[in-house]
């Protein structure tokens, strides 16, 4: 069976620092990997997804993560916290095959920017 | 640039009562998804819908459950007998391919209070 740990419920940066999320995932095949952002009171919003080509993603707002198989991680990065950034994180897994193409998430990472 | 649309965006209700949660997928996707997150916690997957029918539903998705949908752009979630343990914020999603790369767009949610 497949599932995701996201190392840390929450974590506080300052503005202008790095930014490092992490996500583990276990799967018996091939996953697909997204991580998605959830603003308050909206819904999820996809920010990146692996799908077997490029290792390393690029997303939107200058968010970017990489999958290394061997460490079977999709750890979410950014090089300089902005306060915009302040969210929850959710990092997610789909099967290569999967005919009803549910995700799977983990718990979720609330990120904290001070100023 | 097309949405998931849900309404309402609350409902209170009573112990034991019928709720009816609505979504608008975006048109031209195929594939339909309900998924819950009781507050603090994980996002469930509940069940998948394709071609007017379940794909796939977890184990939380019990006869109490049911999804529908009844014309061409509405897709429903009905709980038949509410129970205080479904509080809960409901999100809708779609996607426009099996494929698992695929990405899945999702509402804004419906927070279910029941009391």
């Amino acid at each position: 069976a497949q599932s995701v740990t996201q190392l840390g419920s929450h974590v506080s940066v300052s503005e202008g620092a790095l930014v490092l999320l992490r996500c583990n995932y276990s799967s018996s095949v091939p996953p697909y990997l997204f991580w998605y952002v959830q603003y308050p009171n909206q819904g999820l919003q996809l920010l990146l997804k692996y799908t077997s080509a490029a290792t390393l993603v690029k997303g939107i707002n200058g968010f970017e993560a990489e999958f290394k198989k061997s460490e079977t991680s999709f750890h979410l990065t950014k090089p300089s916290a902005h306060m915009s950034d302040a969210a929850e994180y959710f990092c997610a897994v789909s099967l290569f095959y999967n005919q009803g193409g549910k995700l799977i998430f983990g718990q979720g990472t609330e990120l904290s920017v001070k100023p | 640039e097309p949405e998931v649309t849900q309404t309402p965006s609350h409902q209170v209700t009573q112990m034991g009562q019928e709720v009816i949660l609505r979504c608008v997928p975006i048109s031209n996707h195929l594939y339909f998804y309900w998924y819950r997150q009781i507050l603090g916690q994980k996002v469930e997957f509940l069940v998948s819908f394709y071609n007017n029918e379940i794909s796939e539903k977890s184990e939380i998705f019990d006869d109490q459950f049911s999804v529908e949908r009844p014309d061409g752009s509405n897709f429903t979630l009905k709980i038949r007998s509410t129970k205080l343990e479904d509080s809960a914020m409901y999100f809708c999603a779609s996607r426009e391919s099996p494929d698992g790369s695929y990405e899945q767009y999702f509402g804004p949610g419906t927070r279910l209070t029941v009391t």
